[in-house]
């Protein structure tokens, strides 16, 4: 069966500061991962993947993520955080063939303080 | 570009009366559509898998009676609460797979979701 894990309910950094948001997953097969992001009463947004290629995946809004496969891991990386980064992070992963459904982890709160 | 819409955004009703959400895709044709449900301040728990043309796959313990989806064009899928109690007040979130491209590529849209409250 395929698991997420993300260790911290909350994260706070300072603005300016980098901040990391921690991921683990389980999964049988090649792990297909990503983050997304959602702000309050709002749907998803998409930051990044990992399906194949480079460990260190870049993504939006100058967030990256760096696949470990020996750590089962996948942890939401930026080097300076903003205010505007403060939200709900959600990493997933899908296992087997395209097309199947995402499963999330229980999300972990970013708060930027200024 | 490929989006999914989902109507209503926020619904409120009286307990024992149905709901429907709706999702669509635009500009691209979804065969398959994911719900989900979420609490607040919780994950998105897969509820069910809705393919056009034939019956959805509901997750365990998510009664199919309860929350009836229908996938009946390449455009459209709804999903129904019926007999809505408080406790099915949640977010309900749809997605849907475009796929193509090399290998596993695809990508996945979302809706924008749906806040449901039952009074």
């Amino acid at each position: 069966a395929q698991s997420v894990a993300q260790p911290e309910d909350q994260v706070n950094v300072a603005e300016g500061n980098p901040l990391t948001v921690k991921c683990t997953y389980s999964v049988s097969g090649n792990p297909y991962l990503f983050w997304y992001v959602q702000y309050p009463n709002r749907g998803l947004q998409f930051l990044l993947k990992y399906i194949t290629g480079d460990n260190l995946v870049k993504g939006s809004y100058g967030f990256e993520a760096e696949f470990n496969k020996s750590q089962t891991s996948f942890h939401l990386k930026k080097p300076s955080a903003l205010v505007s980064d403060s939200a709900l992070y959600f990493c997933a992963v899908r296992g087997g063939q395209a097309g199947t459904a995402l499963i999330f982890g229980k999300g972990t709160t970013l708060s930027v303080s200024s | 570009g490929a989006v999914v819409s989902q109507h209503p955004s926020r619904v409120i009703c009286k307990s024992g009366t149905s709901v429907k959400i709706e999702c669509r895709s635009l500009d691209f044709q979804a065969t398959t559509m994911f719900w989900y449900r979420q609490f607040p301040k919780q994950s998105l728990m897969l509820m069910a898998t809705s393919n056009e043309g034939s019956k959805a796959t509901y997750e365990q313990g998510v009664e199919k009676d309860k929350f009836l989806i229908n996938h009946a064009s390449l455009t459209l899928s709804t999903l129904t609460v019926t007999s809505a109690h408080p406790e099915d007040s949640s977010f309900y979130i749809c997605s849907a797979p475009i796929i193509g491209g090399k290998g596993p590529a695809e990508k996945l849209f979302f809706g924008s979701g749906t806040q449901l409250s039952v009074l």
